[in-house]
């Protein structure tokens, strides 16, 4: 069975460009989720979708945004880029509650 | 809101020992309470999760847990440690937003493991 697939896991991007992350969850998992990780915050909850409908948010600027397929695979992206956004974003896919499983992440660095 | 706190941010045991990692949680209600380990460049790989029943959870790789609400606590235990297990770790209360179902996992800061020969 194939795990949850992030693309890509690496990116380099300039302040003030904007850019786009995608998300294949599990087969089956209409459940997506994203957290950011970054050394100084830690692990920190963006959003989650369920069918194609956001129904969950976290503390993040109008910058972030997301969105989810109907055949639940999901893209987030960030606009106007800044320093701060440099880090490691993990998404997550459920069939049902506590059951998340997560992705390798895609490493964003912004210069 | 929910919150968690493990309270040591690095760790060193030596390959063969004991180890307990610490997690300390903030939460109104019965929370659901995870493990999860990641390995450089990895994402989160989930070691055992507790919903309710029996407080001592037993998860993969030989790790397990005790919940104990009157110390708002989960802690995670290995009885002997072995290389592979450098990683760091991270405790997590997930919470169910709404009635669809909605759940947000906040997480500790991470506790980094190294385990010396």
């Amino acid at each position: 069975k194939a795990g949850v697939t992030q693309t890509p896991r690496y990116l380099i991007k300039t302040r003030g460009q904007q850019v786009t992350l995608s998300c294949s969850p599990i087969s089956g998992h209409r459940s997506v989720s994203w957290y950011q990780q970054t050394p100084g915050q830690g692990l920190q909850f963006l959003f989650e979708y369920f069918s194609e409908t956001q129904r969950n948010k976290g503390n993040f600027p109008g910058r972030f945004s997301g969105r989810q397929f109907s055949n639940s695979r999901s893209e987030m992206n960030v606009s106007t880029l800044e320093l701060g956004d440099s880090a490691l974003y993990l998404c997550a896919s459920s069939q049902k509650t506590g059951q998340r499983v997560f992705g390798n992440g895609t490493r964003l660095t912004v210069t | 809101a929910q919150s968690v706190t493990q309270p040591d941010i690095h760790i060193t045991v030596s390959e063969g020992a004991s180890l307990e990692l610490r997690c300390n949680y903030s939460y109104g209600a019965t929370p659901y309470l995870f493990w999860y380990v990641q390995s450089p460049g990895q994402g989160l790989q989930l070691l055992l999760k507790y919903f309710s029943g029996d407080t001592l959870v037993q998860g993969i790789k030989g790790f397990e847990a005790e919940f104990k609400r009157s110390q708002s606590s989960f802690n995670l235990r290995k009885p002997s440690v072995h290389w592979s297990d450098a990683a760091e770790y991270f405790c997590a209360v997930g919470a169910i937003i709404t009635q669809g179902g909605s759940e947000k996992l906040v997480f500790g800061k991470g506790t980094k493991l190294t385990v010396n020969p």
